[in-house]
Order: structure tokens, then sequence, then C-alpha cells
């Protein structure tokens, strides 16, 4: 069975820091894809990323990182020098044939 | 490029009446879509996808339906509407079928029942 787990329900943070969004999933295959999202307060789903399991390299796109960790079963994401407009619910996903099973998400919230 | 509309934006029904929420893609043919549903604070639930005209797959029992009667047109209906009901109705499509295809989401119908 899939499963994605997002335990940080909810994180403040003050503008310019640095915030990690931890991301954690469960599948059986041996390749994979993992997605983000990010749902701003307007309420649509917006594509971030997309990962493959046999590419381990971080990937960085401007102010925003990510690092995947196999070994770990982790894929994390991190936004640096936060802004007000980072403050959203964001979604860790896996996907399955036509499935995609959600993370619950983490709502961030960015501080002026 | 590719579109995907979703109306209306917003709805207030009272319990047992009926729902129809449309959703239409543009600029791409034999989409996959889907239909989720979020509730107040909580994650995305798949209700519905479909693969081509006519052909639905439920993932949760429920009182809600859908159908497929064009290609790029999805639509999620009721015949009466619980309080259950509620929430934030995404529709969405892919490419195709695969594990590496992400799904892209349209704006979103709010459905408040009373």
């Amino acid at each position: 069975a899939q499963k994605v787990t997002q335990a940080q329900t909810e994180i403040s943070v003050v503008e310019k820091e640095d915030v990690t969004l931890d991301c954690v999933y469960e599948t059986r295959d041996t390749t994979y894809y993992l997605f983000w999202y990010k749902q701003p307060p307007s309420g649509e789903l917006v594509f971030l990323i997309r990962r493959n399991s046999f590419d381990e390299q971080n990937e960085i796109s401007g102010r925003y990182s990510w690092n995947f960790q196999k070994s770990t079963s982790s894929f994390n994401f991190t936004i640096t020098a936060s802004q007000v407009v980072d403050s959203a619910v964001y979604f860790c996903a896996l996907p399955r044939g036509n499935m995609l099973t959600f993370g619950g998400g983490t709502r961030l919230m960015v501080k002026p | 490029s590719q579109t995907i509309h979703q109306w209306p934006a917003t709805l207030v029904q009272p319990v047992g009446s009926p729902l129809s929420l449309e959703c239409t893609v543009e600029g791409t043919s034999n989409p996959n879509l889907y239909w989720y549903r979020q509730a107040a604070g909580r994650g995305l639930q798949l209700l519905f996808y479909s693969v081509g005209i006519g052909q639905i797959s439920s993932e949760v029992p429920q009182n809600l339906s859908a159908s497929r009667p064009q290609d790029r047109q999805f639509i999620l209906s009721s015949k009466k509407l619980l309080l259950s009901d509620s929430g934030f109705y995404l529709c969405a499509w892919s490419w195709l079928a695969g594990d590496h295809n992400e799904q892209f989401f349209g704006p979103g119908t709010r459905l408040t029942v009373l």
C-alpha cells in the first residue's frame, strides 16, 4: 500500500527565515515518482516538482530546493528566505497508475 | 497550452437538493480526468476518475456520481445533497495513466450544504 506522511501540520515562520517541509513515504515499488504541490489561499493546487526514484540529486529552483533521500524514504522541501507569498498548504504526493496518494499537507504561514 | 475550468466557483445549496458541477479541459485530447474533494482543514480525497468518454471509476462509495459525456468534460452530480457533502471540489487532468504523469488542477468549487 502507498502512504505519504507529512508530520508537520502547521509551521509558522517570520519572513526571510528558511523553512523545511518534511515528507516521508511508503511504497513497495522499486521505481516511483514523487510530487510536491502548493495550495495557496485561492484553493487551486499548483504543481511544483516531480522527482523519480533513480535520481537522488538535489533539485534547486530559485528559493526552492528538494532533498530526496531514498535510504530514509524522505522527500523534503526547503524554502530559503521565505516570503509572505509562500504562505500556503503544501502537499507531497506519490503517484501509482491513475492514483495520487497525497500526504495530509503542511500549512505554512510566513509572517512579515 | 492547456487550461482547466470549473464552475460554479462557489455554491450554497440546501440539504436534499440536486447538484451539478462541471469541469472542462482545453488544449488537449483524451485526458485522464479526476474529481477530488477536500473537506475543511483536511487532505484530498479522490472521488472519481475517468480514462475516456463514458468510463468512470469510483473510489469512494457515496451519494455522488460522475459522468463524462464528452472527451474534455467531466461532471459531478448528486440527486440529493447531504450536509457531509460540503467541501472544496477539485477537478484535475493528466496526460496519460502512468506513474510519472502529474495531475493539473482546476480552480475548484466551494460547496456549502445548509
